[in-house]
Formats: C-alpha cells, structure tokens, sequence
C-alpha cells in the first residue's frame, strides 16, 4: 500500500517558469491538501481538494497559483511565472474523510534561480 | 492571535532519557484534533500520534504519548526512552471541526537533539 506519492522531489526553475507539483494520494483518499513549508517554518495550508472539487482555497495566493485534483490523475499544484519567494518545500497530504489523519507525502522542493 | 504555539525552538535530550514538547492551543470550537509530525534531516513529514477533544484518555504510540490538558489547553509529547534517531523536527498541529478545510494549523516546532 504505497504512501502519498509526490514528484518531483526535487524542481528546479528560473524566475517567470512554471512549476507543476504533482500529488497521488494514498490508495482510497480522496481528501488531498497541499501545504507550503519555508525555511525555518512549520507548514501552512494552502488548498484543500476533493476530487474534482476546491474545498477551501483560503491559504492559495491570490495570483499565480492553482490546483487541481481531476477525476483521474493525480492533483496538480500549478504556480505560473515563479518567482524567488516561491521557493520553499512543498507538502502533499492526503486523508480518507476529514475526520480522519492525514497523511504527508515527502514533498516537493522548489528552487527558483 | 498564535493558534499553536510552540515554545522551545530547541530541546535537547541524553538518549534513554524521557523529553517533553511543549505545545499550546486555541481555539474555540468544542471539537477538534491535535497531531504531532515529526520532520527528520531528510525532510518527510511523519504523523506520530493523535488526540480528539472528547478523547477521555491520553493517546500513546509506542514510546509516545500526548499529555493532553484540555482546561490548559495544551498538548504536549512526551518522548520516553529518546533514541538517536528521534533527533529531528518536530510539529504540533490542530485540526477545528468547524473550519470548511478541516486543514491542519500547524505551529512552527521544535528542534530536537538527541545526543549518546
């Protein structure tokens, strides 16, 4: 039963490139959340998806940045024209209901040059 | 207004000794969750343990425990018998059940360091 997959782990951009994070939750959840960490901090939410729905987006930036999580296909966290400060680990995590824990994929670490 | 707060930015631990993270909460919502992660070097997020509000008992997990003091409200892990491997990041994090997301709010952690 494999864990919360995310790819890439490691991204690498230039400033004003697109990044595509991608997330496959954990077998049977269908509650994904995306997390942002920059150095030195703890994780804050930034969207919250059930399959082909936006549940709550209040943590996503008001531009640049979108997500997605399709009826097939895993969930896609798309950030268009990257700039320096969007470089930071960024954390898939998935759940059975929201009741239930949630489980952390291993992250994506963006580096915008 | 901190819905986590975590104040020890950095503990420090003889292995086979116990260790407590320290780890208060706010909130206002009857009904809620608290988790702590654990973030080694290598940068996954691990869930280690979990405590529901109306939960009667302290939860334990192996060598964890979550001493939980809801009139405090706070919710401390308390690490017995700390390995070398134990030395990590480590973050409480809160879940309101009234909250659309039922997101995780996380604080900023807590560094441990467990030395031979």
């Amino acid at each position: 039963n494999a864990g919360v997959m995310q790819n890439p782990r490691h991204l690498v951009r230039r400033r004003g490139q697109e990044a595509r994070l991608r997330c496959s939750p954990m077998k049977g959840h269908s509650h994904v959340y995306w997390y942002r960490q920059l150095p030195e901090e703890g994780l804050k939410f930034m969207v919250y998806l059930q399959k082909e729905n936006i549940i709550d987006e209040s943590g996503m930036p008001k531009e640049r940045f979108s997500a997605e999580f399709p009826k097939e296909g895993p969930s896609i966290l798309r950030i268009q024209q990257v700039v320096r400060g969007d470089s930071a680990a960024y954390f898939c995590a998935s759940s059975f209901s929201s009741a239930t824990e949630a489980f952390f994929g291993q992250g994506t670490r963006l580096t915008v040059v | 207004a901190q819905k986590i707060t975590q104040t020890q930015p950095g503990m420090f631990v003889q292995e086979k000794e116990a260790v407590t993270l320290d780890c208060t909460y706010d909130t206002s919502d009857p009904s809620y969750g608290l988790f702590w992660y654990k973030q080694p070097s290598s940068g996954e997020m691990i869930f280690l343990i979990y405590q529901g509000s109306y939960d009667q008992q302290n939860a334990t997990e192996g060598r964890y425990s979550l001493n939980f003091q809801k009139a405090r409200k706070s919710a401390n892990l308390v690490i017995s018998a700390s390995q070398l491997g134990d030395s990590a990041m480590y973050f409480c994090a809160m879940r309101e059940a009234n909250q659309a997301g039922t997101a995780l709010i996380f604080g900023k952690g807590t560094t441990l360091s467990v030395s031979s």
